[in-house]
């Protein structure tokens, strides 16, 4: 299957600072990524859908100045999480789409975000 | 009532079991559906997809279908140590493009 990369592995941070998590999809192009939040013995949450040069649409509930999500080219997207503070800390998994109809999304190994 | 419902676990099985995983839905205009598999702190991987009612194998593993009552299954046959993991099923519509999971069977095989 096609290989899709996020880094960090897991990161903490200060309370109030901000942190970016990179989703690369390394042998195909994603027309569409996707960014999910996880909890503990909890369902992947999707927090917003990006597509390459245009503005992320993001789920009810989800603050997009808080998470701001770019996808600037066909290979990369990137979430960052303004200002965190200590409920932020979560699971983030990013997913990418080899087109439009998303029967196959192919996912990164997840970021591990603690903030303290 | 929750699109999709999956009895979160912990299962727990001998090796060469029979796994049967189950989810059930709500919404009748679900299209595909899938089954991941999540190992601990890492990303879902893809299992299998199907889009019709009926049976679809692939080596050890049967994805199964029941529109008719909103039901889908996974079997894993003589399961190994090496499938313990959580599966997540997800569902999604074709008309649009977004996955909704449910919220993983945690399985464990043991020797």
């Amino acid at each position: 299957g096609a290989v899709v990369s996020q880094h960090p592995s897991r990161v903490i941070c200060k309370s109030g600072t901000s942190v970016k998590i990179e989703c690369r999809s390394l042998d195909f192009q994603a027309t569409t990524m996707f960014w999910y939040r996880q909890f503990p013995k909890k369902s992947l949450m999707l927090m917003a859908t990006s597509n390459e040069g245009s503005k992320a649409t993001y789920e009810q509930g989800v603050e997009k100045d808080k998470f701001l999500i770019n996808h600037a080219s066909l290979t990369l997207s990137t979430l960052t999480v303004t200002s965190a503070h200590p409920e932020d800390s979560s699971f983030y998994i990013c997913s990418a789409s080899t087109g439009p109809a998303n029967t196959e999304a192919f996912f990164g190994q997840g970021t591990r975000l603690t903030v303290v | 009532q929750k699109e999709v419902e999956q009895d979160p676990g912990p299962l727990s099985v001998p090796e060469g079991a029979i796994v049967s995983l189950n989810c059930t839905y709500s919404n009748s205009a679900f299209q595909y559906f899938m089954w991941y598999r999540q190992y601990s702190r890492k990303g879902p991987e893809l299992l299998m997809y199907t889009y019709s009612s009926g049976n679809k194998e692939d080596g050890r593993f049967t994805a199964q279908v029941d529109k008719s009552s909103k039901y889908i299954s996974l079997f894993i046959r003589d399961s190994q140590p090496s499938d313990s993991a959580t599966y997540l099923c997800a569902i999604f519509t074709g008309g649009g493009n977004k996955l909704t999971f449910g919220t993983g069977t945690q399985l464990k095989v043991e020797l």
